[in-house]
């Protein structure tokens, strides 16, 4: 069965500052990869995902996050934080040809200061 | 399209009481799925079907729960008799099949004392 860990429960970060978010996953089969945000008291919302081809991949809102396979990770990236990216973050897998189940991780909080 | 509707949005019950959130998924989408949100143990799959049909249940915590989907656009999660522990969020999802995105309601906020 699949599994994921975000290493940080929480992340405080400055306005402006990088911030990543670690998520590393664990399959024994092809996977696909996701990251979701949750806003205070909403549901969770696709932010990026990886199926296949670049690995490399990108949301509208500058966050982007790179599947590495040798090392079993997607980890999300942005450059430059904002107030408003204070949210949870959940990394998730599924299998590629198995169930369509998504596996999420604990979640990381972000938290950005002004 | 008006997104995942659930219902209620927010509950409280007392102890032993039956409760039944409510979905409705979106027009199209032939997965659904029931998470439960707690800060101990963050979100599980309680169960998941496709095309109306149960595929996995494995995450139903005891007998107390069930779910239901009658037709494609209705599920139902009922828990009898409820106790503390249910307290939690619950979240209904539904999406297009293996690798779509899966589309998540805002939750029924689930306390039970």
């Amino acid at each position: 069965a699949q599994s994921v860990t975000q290493l940080d429960s929480q992340v405080p970060v400055f306005e402006e500052a990088p911030v990543e978010l670690r998520c590393n996953y664990s399959s024994s089969v092809s996977v696909y990869l996701f990251w979701y945000v949750q806003y205070p008291n909403q549901g969770l919302q696709l932010l990026l995902k990886y199926l296949s081809g670049s690995t490399l991949v990108e949301s509208i809102n500058g966050f982007e996050a790179e599947f590495n396979k040798s090392q079993t990770s997607f980890h999300l990236r942005k450059p430059s934080v904002h107030i408003s990216d204070t949210a949870e973050y959940f990394c998730a897998v599924s299998t590629q040809g198995g169930s369509e189940k998504l596996v999420f991780g604990k979640g990381t909080k972000l938290t950005v200061n002004p | 399209d008006a997104g995942v509707i659930q219902s209620p949005r927010h509950e409280v019950t007392e102890m032993g009481q039956e409760v039944t959130l409510r979905c409705k998924p979106i027009s199209g989408h032939n997965s659904l799925f029931w998470y439960r949100q707690t800060m101990m143990r963050g979100l599980e799959l309680l169960i998941y079907f496709n095309n109306n049909v149960p595929i996995d249940d494995s995450g139903m915590p005891e007998d107390r729960f069930s779910a239901k989907m009658p037709n494609a656009s209705f599920s139902t999660l009922k828990i009898q008799p409820s106790e503390p522990r249910d307290s939690a969020v619950y979240f209904c999802a539904s999406g297009e099949g293996r690798g779509n995105t899966i589309y998540f309601g805002e939750g029924s906020w689930l306390t039970v004392v």
